[in-house]
């Protein structure tokens, strides 16, 4: 168990949707990062957090949107879905903005319909 | 950006081999990562190894940074170290994303 916690586990819902993912970081951690694995992209990194503060921006979707509160959880929005949206989210953490180790949650699977 | 090879793509192995796994970036890394993804999804941290080696148990890493590469050694393998290995490397200072290599599927027979 890392630390890391995901919610749901499992999420199904239909194209033109709207869901939000949610994740509890590590006690301590204040970067939070999501990331996004499918079958024909891989992992790719979308966007990170750090102590509220949007920090980096990867291959995140205009679509897509994400925060993270005054009590360090995020949550990654996803909008008007396609099935291509389908795919594992995974929320990251590590313990500050710079070079650390980064420990991951056990993951959303989303299934568009 | 950052291209991360991993290499074989896929190996099978009888319980009881050993294995190397191999990684190669094209660009200087502030951090390299070692995961393993079980068969139910999970991303477990196995080393933190932006150079050097480290070793847990069966499972040990050398890092050569100045060469762009890193191995991973499986001993003894257990049909449980079944999975896909990633190795992954933060590069760059604008923010401290993660860019994934394509992983190595292992299949460990009994």
């Amino acid at each position: 168990d890392s630390g890391v916690t995901q919610t749901p586990k499992h999420l199904i819902t239909a194209t033109g949707q709207r869901v939000t993912l949610r994740c509890s970081p590590r006690s301590g951690d204040l970067s939070v990062y999501w990331y996004q694995q499918s079958l024909d992209q891989g992992l790719q990194f979308l966007i990170q957090y750090y102590n509220g503060e949007e920090r980096a921006k990867g291959n995140i979707l205009e679509r897509f949107s994400a925060q993270q509160f005054p009590d360090l959880h995020s949550e990654l929005n996803l909008s008007s879905l396609e099935l291509g949206d389908s795919a594992l989210y995974f929320c990251a953490s590590s313990v500050g903005g710079g070079i650390y180790e980064q420990y991951f949650g056990p993951g959303t699977r989303l299934t568009v319909t | 950006g950052i291209q991360v090879e991993q290499s074989p793509p896929d190996l099978i192995l009888q319980e009881g081999a050993n294995s190397t796994l191999r990684c190669n970036f094209s660009d200087s890394v502030n951090n390299l990562q070692w995961f393993h993804q079980n068969p139910w999804g999970q991303l477990i941290n196995l080393f933190y190894i932006p150079s050097g080696t480290k070793q847990n148990g069966r499972l040990s890493a050398t890092t050569v940074a100045t060469e762009r590469y890193s191995l991973l050694y499986i001993s003894s393998s257990q049909t449980t170290d079944s999975g896909v290995y990633f190795c992954a490397v933060e590069h760059g200072n604008a923010g401290n994303m993660l860019t994934f290599g394509g992983g190595t599927r292992l299949m460990v027979k009994p």
